[in-house]
């Protein structure tokens, strides 16, 4: 079982609805978890982390976090044609070192005009 | 300020040649990481320091060897590359989690 799973997709969303996407971990004493977007041809861009469960809001982004459920989830409304990239969820989990990430390997977001 | 940049943009190699992929960030970061993706395989960590003077081996550092220059750089080493680290290579700097990356290195070995 990989540690961070996402749907690799590609996920297709019309041009104003709300893209959900979804990231599942398997090490229960994950404290930290980020979302990273990224560009075709380009570097991860950090764009979201989240500590506490809950939703945790920026602009058209939300972040949910559910540890009881080991699942976090991006929230991206209003979608936009420039939303269109692939979003990598990655985790700290509790072993390892103390700043080493565990990457998904991204869902691939179509935002259709 | 330019964050955290790499040298070269793209670089092809042949088989058993060797090659040092640079980094350099400028946001005082104490960790500095390499990584390798891979098309359907996400981003996997090759090495990474701690903080200047240490470096720890990430989940795939066979082939591959780094150095830890100064706190500001942070370079990788194939000694003698092989058609499977054909790649992209991606270093990245952090303060505290949140992991910031550089533009990326395009990597074809023949």
């Amino acid at each position: 079982q990989k540690e961070v799973e996402q749907n690799s997709g590609p996920l297709s969303v019309p041009e104003g609805a709300i893209a959900s996407l979804n990231c599942t971990y398997s090490d229960r004493g994950s404290q930290s978890f980020f979302w990273y977007r990224q560009y075709s041809g380009k570097s991860p861009e950090l764009i979201m982390f989240i500590y506490s469960n809950g939703d945790k809001e920026d602009g058209r982004f939300t972040a949910q976090l559910n540890k009881a459920s080991q699942y976090v989830s991006l929230l991206i409304r209003d979608s936009q044609p420039s939303d269109s990239a692939t979003y990598l969820c990655a985790v700290k989990s509790s072993s390892g070192s103390a700043r080493q990430l565990t990457f998904g390997s991204g869902t691939q977001l179509t935002v259709l005009p | 300020n330019a964050g955290v940049t790499q040298t070269p943009k793209f670089q092809v190699l042949k088989t058993g040649q060797s090659m040092t992929l640079q980094c350099a960030q400028d946001m005082n970061h104490n960790s500095m990481y390499w990584y390798r993706q891979d098309p359907g395989m996400g981003l996997r960590l090759i090495y990474y320091s701690a903080s200047e003077g240490t470096t720890d081996k990430g989940e795939v550092p066979n082939g591959y060897n780094v150095s830890r220059l100064n706190k500001r750089e942070f370079s990788l080493r194939l000694e003698s590359a092989a058609p499977s680290q054909t790649s992209v290579y991606f270093c990245a700097g952090a303060g505290g989690y949140e992991q910031y990356f550089g533009p990326g290195t395009r990597l074809t070995v023949t």
